[in-house]
């Protein structure tokens, strides 16, 4: 059960964008449309940023936004805060038998 | 409100077992699909077992034949038994509810710490 690959880290500076992938396999990201992203700061649980690649909960800001090409997810977050300052994980649905695979996680740092 | 609130975590040696809860409000376990997610210390998320509205049950390799995920539904509890506990489970363990049936997790608990270590 391999995760999925997410870079180590990125960062930007407040107010540009940065894009966050997510590789997996056509197993997994590129054969179904059920890619999550979470958000985890320190110490806290994981919330849900985007579901089925593309769609954001409520509460959510429009400012996160979710793609998917082939076997690589993309989360987008565009007009970055310091409080967006943050881990990232993606994760998928995958036809092995672990139902759910999770990326590696991104560090997000905002300069 | 939607609440997940674990317990049970603490600290076992090798190969002893503890079981984890779940006690959830706001929603029925039962009709959702219902996670766990760990998290060794300093790592990335690790998706641990799921069960299903239906009654299945999957795990990771990891875990497998070792840990068993079930609900009881009189008490609207998920649960963790964990049996022939190794170094390598030390973790956070987070419940998580699919509330959609997008292998997506909407709403987590706050986590309980399993330490395995004599």
């Amino acid at each position: 059960q391999s995760a999925l690959t997410q870079p180590a880290s990125v960062s930007g500076s407040p107010g540009q964008s940065i894009t966050i992938s997510c590789t997996g396999t056509s197993s997994d990201v590129g054969g179904y449309n059920y890619v999550s992203w979470y958000q985890q700061h320190p110490g806290k649980a994981p919330k849900l940023m985007i579901y089925e690649v593309s769609n954001r909960p409520s509460g959510v800001p429009d400012r996160f936004s979710g793609s998917k090409s082939g076997n690589t997810a993309s989360l987008t977050i565009s007009g970055l805060q310091a409080e967006d300052e943050a881990d990232y994980y993606c994760s998928s649905y995958t036809s092995s038998s672990t139902a759910v695979v999770f990326g590696g996680g991104t560090k997000l740092t905002v300069l | 409100e939607v609440q997940l609130v674990e317990s049970g975590g603490g600290l076992v040696q090798p190969g002893g077992s503890l079981r984890l809860s779940c006690a959830a409000s706001g929603f029925t376990v039962s009709s959702n699909y219902m996670s766990w997610v760990r998290q060794a210390p300093g790592k990335g998320l690790e998706w641990v077992s799921v069960i299903y509205s239906g009654g299945s049950t999957y795990y990771a390799d990891s875990v497998k034949g070792r840990f068993t995920i079930s609900r009881d539904n009189s008490k609207n509890t998920l649960y963790l038994q964990m049996n022939s506990l190794r170094a390598e489970d030390t973790a956070v363990y987070y419940c998580a509810r699919d509330g959609s049936g997008s292998y997506s997790f909407d709403y987590w608990g706050q986590g309980t710490l399993v330490t395995v270590s004599s």
